[in-house]
C-alpha cells in the first residue's frame, strides 16, 4: 500500500532531550513537509523539503531540526531548545511543493513530561 | 501568518441537513484546498480548485472560490454522522513564499 508513516503515535520527551520523530513515505513524492498542530488550532508549518539533501524552514523552525538524505524518509527532531513541544505534529507529502494535494500522516503526538 | 481564516469555528446540524464552510485569505493564490481531519488523526485531501476555477463538484461536497472577495465556500450536502470532524482550507499564495498555509478550521458536528 502507498502512503505516509509516522511514528512513533506517541512519544513522551523528558525537559532538555531531543527527540526524533519519523516519517517515511513510499508514494514517490519529492515534497515534504512538518507541521505543528495545537490543541483547537489549524497546522503551522515547521520545515519543508522540495528535493532530496535540500530543506527550508517553515514559519516556527525554531527548536526544531530535519534532515532529508533519502527522498523516501524526513526525520524531525525536536530540540531541547524547543520551549514547548507538546503538540501534535503531522507529517505530509506532495508531487510538487505546495501546489498539489498533500498526503499526510496519522501524526505524533509528543508530551514533556 | 495567517492565510486562510474559516468560518465559522464550530457548526453544529442534524443529520441529513447541509453544511456551509466558509474560507476567506488575503493574498493572492495559485490553488485553495480544503481538508478534513477525524479527531487525533491526520488531513485528508477533499478538493483542489485552482484561482481560474469558480466551482468544483466531488460527489456530496461542492466548493466554490471568488477570488475577487478572497473566499471560497465548502458545502457539504445531505450530511451524515461520519462526517463529523474538523475541515481547515490551506491556500498556497502566488507570492515569493508559495507555502501552503492552513486556516484555523471549522468544526463539524452532525447529530444523527
Amino acid at each position: 500500500d502507498g502512503g505516509i508513516t509516522q511514528s512513533p503515535k506517541y512519544l513522551f520527551r523528558k525537559e532538555g532531550q531531543n527527540v526524533t520523530l519519523s516519517c517515511e513515505q513510499n508514494l514517490n513524492h519529492d515534497a515534504m513537509y512538518w507541521y505543528r498542530q495545537d490543541p483547537g488550532q489549524g497546522l503551522r508549518l515547521i520545515y519543508y523539503s522540495q528535493i532530496v539533501n535540500d530543506f527550508q524552514k517553515g514559519d516556527i523552525a525554531e527548536g526544531y531540526s530535519v534532515s532529508r538524505e533519502k527522498k523516501e524518509s524526513f526525520p524531525l527532531t525536536v530540540t531541547s531548545a524547543q520551549k514547548n513541544p507538546t503538540a501534535f505534529y503531522l507529517c505530509a507529502s506532495s508531487l510538487a511543493a505546495f501546489r498539489s494535494e498533500a498526503f499526510f500522516g496519522q501524526g505524533t503526538r509528543l508530551t514533556v513530561v | 501568518s495567517q492565510q486562510g481564516e474559516e468560518d465559522p469555528q464550530a457548526l453544529s446540524i442534524q443529520e441529513g441537513e447541509n453544511a456551509t464552510m466558509n474560507c476567506s485569505y488575503k493574498t493572492s493564490i495559485n490553488n485553495l484546498q480544503w481538508y478534513r481531519q477525524n479527531s487525533g488523526r491526520g488531513l485528508v485531501h477533499l478538493i483542489l480548485i485552482r484561482s481560474n476555477e469558480r466551482e468544483k463538484h466531488s460527489g456530496r461536497l461542492r466548493v466554490t472560490l471568488d477570488t475577487s472577495k478572497k473566499s471560497s465556500s465548502l458545502l457539504i450536502t445531505a450530511s451524515r454522522a461520519a462526517d463529523t470532524a474538523s475541515y481547515f482550507c490551506a491556500t498556497d499564495s502566488s507570492g515569493n513564499t508559495g507555502k501552503l498555509i492552513f486556516g484555523q478550521g471549522t468544526t463539524l458536528q452532525v447529530k444523527p
